[in-house]
């Protein structure tokens, strides 16, 4: 497809378990971006990548979360030891330039709603 | 800590009707600012960019401006439709640092009633 893609839609998991969601960028888009959606919310950043590099992961809550791009396309975030408070819309987000131009629009995909019981 | 604050949190008009939505903003120095809109269950769509210089910018029936010294924009949407229902989203840019992580308002949810 031409947009963005984000696997799976829905995850519901028990709490202490690992999750892994997958963002699917647009072909040849150079930055990708993980945020974090609480419902009523604006997005919260959590981290970017230009290529495969992590440039900036301040925003991850904890080192319970992290997140790789090992081919510079497909990135995962990966969410160890899953808590409650960590039930939230997960959403990625392409960029054709390196993330510091920040001029070029972002293109946001569908998201993942995580649930953790 | 930069910091983009929308007004109102909600709102609800007739069709017909024209709105103006509010952000201010605090991060400096400015890039730029963003308007999206995002449906219910869908990702922010880009509405428009404003840039240091520009005071106002359309897009069919929506008109933001920006006053880059009182650190204020607005998006004004004219003659609303039952489509423009939906959360608007104000994320604003800086140049340097981690100011160029965008930085996002909380939306404000706009329904519009026939």
């Amino acid at each position: 497809g031409a947009g963005v893609s984000q696997s799976p839609r829905y995850k519901v998991t028990k709490r202490g378990q690992d999750v892994a969601l997958r963002c699917d960028p647009i072909s040849g888009h150079v930055s990708l971006y993980w945020y974090r959606q609480a419902l009523g919310q604006g997005p919260e950043f959590l981290t970017y990548f230009n290529y495969e590099a992590q440039q900036d992961k301040s925003g991850l809550p904890n080192d319970r979360f992290s997140a790789e791009r090992p081919e510079g396309s497909i990135s995962t975030l990966t969410i160890q030891r899953t808590e409650q408070r960590d039930s939230a819309m997960y959403r990625c987000a392409s960029s054709l330039a390196p993330g510091e131009l920040t001029y070029n629009e972002q293109f946001f995909g569908p998201g993942t709603r995580l649930t953790v019981l | 800590k930069n910091q983009v604050e929308q007004s109102p949190q909600s709102l609800i008009i007739l069709e017909g009707k024209n709105c103006t939505l509010q952000c201010n903003y605090t991060v400096s120095p400015f890039s730029n600012l963003r308007w999206y809109k995002q449906d219910t269950g869908r990702g922010p769509v880009s509405l428009t960019i404003m840039t240091f210089s520009e005071n106002t910018k359309s897009n069919g029936r929506y008109t933001a401006t920006l006053d880059a010294d009182t650190k204020q924009s607005s998006l004004h949407i004219t003659a609303s439709q039952l489509s423009d229902s939906a959360s608007y989203i104000c994320v604003v840019r800086g140049t340097s640092g981690g100011s160029y992580i965008p930085t996002f308002g909380r939306g404000t949810s706009l329904i519009v009633h026939p």
